[in-house]
C-alpha cells in the first residue's frame, strides 16, 4: 500500500532560526515529489515538486531534497518568518496505480514560528 | 484570474438535508477534482473529472455526487448529510492526468453536519 509518511507532527521555533521537515514515502512506481503549504483555513499551494532524477529544489527560503534510493525527501526553510506558520504537506505521485489521481498525501507537519 | 473558487466557504447541516459546494475553475483545465481532508489526516480523492461530461469514483465516493457539463464547473453534491461527512473539502484543477503538472486547490469549504 502506498504510504507517505511525515515527522514532526508539529515543530515550534523562533522566528530567524531555519527548520528541516522530513517525508518518508513506500509509493510505487514513483513519478514525482511535491511540498505543499497550507495556511490555516486555506488550500494547499505548490511550494516545489521535483522528479526522479532531481535530488535538490529551492524556492526563495524553502529547499527541498530527494533521495529516490532512501524514498525520503526533506524540506528546509531558511531564516523563518511569522508567515511561514503554516501545515507542510508531503505528497507524492506513482506514475500508475495508488489510485485515480496518483497521489498519496501525508499527513502534513504543523509548523509555529513565534516572535 | 481568480483560480479555483469554491462557495460557500463555510456550511452547518443538519442530518438528512442534501447541499451542493460549488467549484469553478478560470484556467481552462481538464482536470478537476474534489478531496476531503479530516481532521490530522491527508487529503482524501472523493471524485474527479477529466473533462466535460466525464467523472469518475476517487476513494472515498459514496454519500457523494458530482457532474461536469461545462469545464469550468464541478459541484459536489451531498444528498443525505450524516455526521460523518464533517469535513474540509477542497476542489482542485490541473492540466495533466493524475495532477503530474500543477495542481491549483481552491480556499475550501468547511462542513459540519449535526
Amino acid at each position: 500500500k502506498n504510504q507517505v509518511e511525515q515527522s514532526p507532527q508539529s515543530l515550534i521555533i523562533l522566528e530567524g532560526k531555519n527548520c528541516t521537515l522530513q517525508c518518508n514515502y513506500t509509493v510505487s512506481p514513483f513519478s514525482n515529489l511535491r511540498w505543499y503549504k497550507q495556511d490555516t483555513g486555506r488550500g494547499p499551494v505548490s511550494l516545489t515538486i521535483m522528479t526522479f532524477s532531481e535530488n535538490t529544489k529551492s524556492n526563495g527560503r524553502y529547499t527541498a531534497t530527494l533521495d529516490a534510493d532512501t524514498k525520503q525527501s526533506s524540506l528546509h526553510i531558511t531564516a523563518s518568518q511569522l508567515s511561514d506558520s503554516a501545515s507542510y504537506i508531503c505528497v507524492v505521485s506513482a506514475s500508475s496505480g495508488g489510485g485515480a489521481d496518483g497521489l498519496t498525501f501525508g499527513k502534513g507537519t504543523h509548523l509555529i514560528i513565534q516572535p | 484570474n481568480a483560480g479555483v473558487t469554491q462557495t460557500p466557504k463555510f456550511r452547518i447541516l443538519k442530518i438528512g438535508q442534501s447541499m451542493t459546494l460549488q467549484c469553478t475553475q478560470d484556467m481552462n483545465h481538464n482536470y478537476m477534482y474534489w478531496y476531503r481532508q479530516d481532521p490530522g489526516m491527508g487529503l482524501k480523492l472523493i471524485y474527479y473529472s477529466v473533462g466535460a461530461g466525464i467523472t469518475d469514483k476517487g476513494e472515498v465516493p459514496n454519500g457523494y455526487n458530482v457532474s461536469r457539463s461545462t469545464t469550468e464547473d464541478f459541484p459536489l453534491r451531498l444528498e443525505l448529510a450524516a455526521p460523518s461527512q464533517t469535513s474540509v473539502y477542497f476542489c482542485a484543477s490541473g492540466l495533466g492526468s493524475r495532477l503530474n503538472t500543477e495542481a491549483f486547490f481552491g480556499q475550501g469549504t468547511r462542513l459540519t453536519v449535526v
